[in-house]
């Protein structure tokens, strides 16, 4: 079965650069979410969106934004970075909100040196 | 604040034991719970997961326990085997989007 697409899987970048995150859901889900997982840390929430409007909001930094576009990818562009954003970045998506399973990508790697 | 957590952070066992990982919430007005397995290097995968007007739901040698008089949740693996070694999370649903996890218990299956 089709899983949630991440890319890039690694990614490398220096303190004050910008990088942007993309996320392919699975077929026919709507709703896409984004996590952040330091080292040896449970994901915390940033940001999700349903049928490509912005629909939570989590502790992701004002550097941050997001968003959905109309064949329900994601992006996630993050600029001014600094070196506490080295983590594991996921996307995850569900067929609608609520009670509803959320499946992940694997991730992307993002360190900055 | 919202919460969920896990007494222990390592479990050991042998190839073939069941194994039961525990989980605290806080957040009495959680009603969707979901136990996650992350290997190395990969995204967490769902496992099983379970609505607060249930107690118990089984799948294929998984169980998910949910007490909420006392706000626990509990994971058992039945006949586990290598291939289940790994990170396990139970995160909660506060609402309708974001989903809070515990902290991991790292689970080791010895051959």
């Amino acid at each position: 079965a089709a899983g949630v697409i991440q890319s890039p899987r690694h990614l490398i970048k220096e303190k004050r650069e910008t990088a942007t995150l993309k996320c392919y859901p699975i077929p026919r889900h709507d709703t896409v979410y984004w996590y952040q997982q330091g080292p040896g840390q449970d994901p915390q929430f940033l940001i999700s969106f349903y049928e490509k409007m912005q629909s939570d909001k989590g502790s992701i930094p004002d550097r941050f934004s997001a968003q959905q576009f109309s064949d329900y990818h994601s992006e996630l562009n993050m600029s001014s970075l600094e070196l506490g954003d080295s983590a594991l970045y996921f996307c995850a998506s569900s067929s609608g909100r609520g009670e509803r399973p959320q499946h992940f990508g694997d991730g992307t790697r993002l360190s900055i040196l | 604040g919202e919460s969920v957590g896990l007494h222990l952070p390592t479990l050991s066992v042998q190839e073939g034991d069941n194994s039961i990982i525990n989980c605290a919430y806080s957040n009495s007005a959680s009603d969707y719970f979901i136990w996650y397995k992350q290997e190395s290097g990969k995204g967490p995968q769902f496992i099983i997961d379970i609505r607060s007007n249930m107690d118990k739901r089984q799948g294929q040698r998984v169980t998910v326990l949910l007490n909420k008089t006392v706000k626990h949740l509990s994971l058992q693996i039945a006949a586990t085997q290598p291939g289940d070694s790994a990170v396990y999370f139970c995160a909660e649903n506060t609402g309708f989007q974001k989903l809070v996890f515990g902290t991991g218990t790292r689970l080791l299956v010895s051959p």
